[in-house]
């Protein structure tokens, strides 16, 4: 079946500093891929929706500036948040999708980072 | 935009046990995901359904949609279905390549 690979697992970070999280479809050509956040003991949160070779769609309420997404290739899609500080530590995991605009389509998650800024 | 409302939020049971997990949604959808969340975090994709039933092993999901309402049902349940069980929809009745909305889960234990 299809996999989501999502690096790192966990990264623990000084505030001030910038974190770099990749999300890879190893065995797909992701068109679409999807950011999301979950703070303790709440839901998942979608933050935006990155499509290849195009810029990325944020929700109301994510600063874009903060948290940049490039998805340069149809299998990568990265996420870096920028001067992180420890309001920014959470569970942030990505999921891809093969079929552009289809919400028909199977979900495929990567494992997740588990961020701690301190 | 869809609201998913999910119930029990917590559950605890004995192994052997039939478990049920409902889901509701307000806005009408093409699709409703079902999906498993361990401990570590990674999820973990169960069921896809847009209508009346699908079952993989001991796990069942059905779906009305008419009555913006979703069902996953574990038969004899075991320690290592203990995970927080989630049901996610699309945000709009269009759907589109919008990401979903998520409920808050249902974190269910079952003891040996």
């Amino acid at each position: 079946g299809a996999v989501v690979s999502q690096h790192p697992s966990w990264v623990i970070c000084k505030s001030g500093t910038s974190v770099k999280i990749e999300c890879r479809s190893l065995d797909f050509q992701a068109t679409t891929m999807f950011w999301y956040r979950q703070f303790p003991k709440q839901s998942l949160m979608l933050m935006a929706t990155s499509n290849e070779g195009s810029k990325a769609t944020y929700e109301q309420g994510v600063e874009k500036d903060k948290f940049l997404i490039n998805h340069a290739s149809l299998t990568l899609s990265t996420l870096t948040v920028t001067s992180a500080h420890p309001e920014d530590s959470s569970f942030y995991i990505c999921s891809a999708s093969l079929q552009k605009g289809r919400p028909n389509s199977p979900l495929h998650f990567g494992n997740g980072t588990r961020l701690t800024v301190t | 935009k869809n609201e998913v409302e999910q119930s029990p939020q917590n559950l605890t049971a004995q192994e052997g046990e039939f478990i049920t997990i409902n889901c509701s949604y307000s806005v009408g959808i093409s699709a409703l995901h079902w999906l498993q969340q361990h401990p570590g975090g990674g999820i973990v994709s169960l069921f896809m359904l847009s209508s009346g039933k699908k079952k993989h092993g001991r796990l069942i999901a059905t779906i009305n949609i008419q009555e913006k309402h979703s069902s996953l049902h574990i038969t004899a349940s075991h320690p290592r279905d203990s995970a927080v069980y989630i049901c996610a929809v699309p945000p709009y009745s269009g759907g589109g390549a919008d990401g979903l909305t998520f409920g808050k889960g249902t974190h269910l234990i079952i003891q040996p």
